[in-house]
């Protein structure tokens, strides 16, 4: 069964500070990789996705994702952090065959100080 | 373009009492999905639907919760009777298309809590 793990549960950083929030998932085929974000009191909406081709993503607001297939990680960095970041971050995968289901991380939730 | 509309916002109940959330997808999108997001974790999937028809919906507890979405449209959810276990925030999400890496669009959620 597909599973995705993300290690931070909660990251609080200053503003300007560099963020990589960590994901791993488990699935024996090909997938679709995503980044979900929720700003608070907002709804659910797409970072950036991976489908093929190059494996470093670039998203909306300056975020970037690195597919390393044989770490089985799709990790999200940002070089610089900002207040307006504060969210809670979904890494999400679905299998490439099949229906676009997707299964998601537990999620991090990002604290950024002013 | 209209985003995906999700009603209520709030609901509170009691346990073994029913309830019903509704769902509008955007427009022209033939699939739409019924997530569960309980606190703390991400949301879980409980079916999906391309147009009326159900795809996949091997995580819908069916002895309580049905769907359905009889004009390929809008798509009502309901728990009958619900459980405290039921307590969470109900997502529904539509996309464009049934297969590939095509954005699944979300809605603002139904917050349920069982009392």
């Amino acid at each position: 069964a597909q599973s995705v793990s993300q290690h931070n549960h909660h990251v609080i950083l200053s503003e300007a500070a560099s963020l990589e929030l960590g994901c791993n998932y488990s699935y024996g085929g090909t997938v679709n990789l995503f980044w979900y974000v929720q700003y608070p009191g907002q709804h659910l909406q797409l970072l950036l996705k991976y489908f093929s081709g190059d494996p470093l993503v670039k998203g909306i607001k300056g975020f970037e994702a690195e597919f390393i297939k044989s770490k089985f990680s799709f990790n999200l960095r940002k070089p610089s952090v900002q207040w307006s970041d504060t969210a809670e971050y979904f890494c999400a995968v679905s299998p490439q065959t099949g229906a676009n289901n997707l299964f998601f991380g537990t999620g991090t939730r990002l604290t950024v100080i002013p | 373009e209209a985003g995906v509309a999700q009603s209520p916002r709030y609901k509170i109940i009691e346990k073994r009492q029913s309830v019903a959330f509704w769902c509008n997808p955007i427009s022209g999108h033939a699939t739409l999905y019924w997530y569960q997001q309980i606190l703390g974790q991400g949301p879980k999937l409980l079916i999906q639907f391309q147009n009326n028809g159900v795809v996949d919906d091997s995580q819908l507890p069916k002895d309580r919760f049905s769907a359905e979405r009889l004009k390929g449209v809008d798509s009502t959810l309901k728990i009958q009777p619900a459980k405290l276990e039921d307590s969470a925030v109900y997502l529904c999400a539509s996309s464009s298309r049934l297969a590939g890496p095509y954005e699944q669009y979300f809605g603002p959620g139904t917050r349920l809590t069982v009392t």
